[in-house]
């Protein structure tokens, strides 16, 4: 079975800053895909991010970056210039990649919090 | 282009109550999934409908089931429910068609059991 791990509760961020949310996940399988989710108070979960495992170009999506590290097992988020709209929580989250096996592992999340 | 919509937003219920819970997918999404969210805690996977048949399960007991109808739409039921219950029920769908794989979240239902 699939896990993924985050171990960082709680962040917090000068508005205009950088911030890494990390993301590590265990799995026996070569090709999945790695999503990056944010939940504002609204609770609707939003897809921040994706990324193919066979790919190896890190997936940007404006001002949001990941970081892939397959041997590692690692899948970080940088948001750039952060702004008071990006306070949320964010979840990682595993998909294998075979039709019929789509059920989606998160992690805990974490808190991210901008100072303005 | 209507999102994920779920009734209804918020619901209390009892011990040992029965409940349910609707989904409509988005416009052109045929996949739906349900998942749990206990407070402070990510979402778990309940279970896959596709072609009015569930799909794929995850660790739920028999009291969770579901139902997805013809126009994709579906219905989560919980049965006996328990105070552990409590929790936001998720829906999320996507479609089959193209190399599309992006599930696409509700809003949610916020259930308490008393």
């Amino acid at each position: 079975a699939q896990t993924v791990t985050q171990s960082q509760p709680e962040m917090s961020v000068q508005e205009a800053e950088t911030v890494t949310l990390s993301c590590t996940y265990d799995t026996s399988e070569s090709d999945y895909y790695l999503f990056w989710y944010k939940q504002p108070p609204s609770r609707q979960m939003i897809l921040v991010i994706r990324q193919e495992a066979y790919k190896q170009q890190n997936a940007t999506e404006n001002r949001f970056s990941v970081n892939f590290q397959k041997a590692a097992k690692s899948f970080s988020l940088k948001i750039s210039d952060s702004q008071l709209g990006d306070a949320a929580m964010y979840f990682c989250a595993y998909r294998s990649y075979f039709f019929g096996n789509e059920k989606l592992t998160f992690g805990t999340g974490t808190r991210l919090t901008i100072i303005p | 282009d209507a999102g994920v919509t779920q009734s209804p937003t918020h619901l209390i219920k009892t011990r040992g109550q029965q409940v349910t819970l609707r989904c409509s997918p988005k416009s052109g999404h045929d996949t739906v999934s349900w998942y749990q969210q206990a407070l402070g805690q990510g979402p778990q996977f309940i279970f896959q409908y596709y072609e009015e048949e569930e799909r794929q399960r995850g660790n739920f007991p028999d009291r969770f089931s579901g139902h997805q109808f013809p126009n994709y739409s579906s219905e989560l039921n919980v049965n006996a429910l328990l105070l552990g219950d409590s929790a936001l029920y998720l829906c999320a769908s996507r479609s089959t068609s193209g190399f599309t794989y992006e599930q696409y979240f509700g809003p949610g239902t916020r259930l308490t059991v008393t």
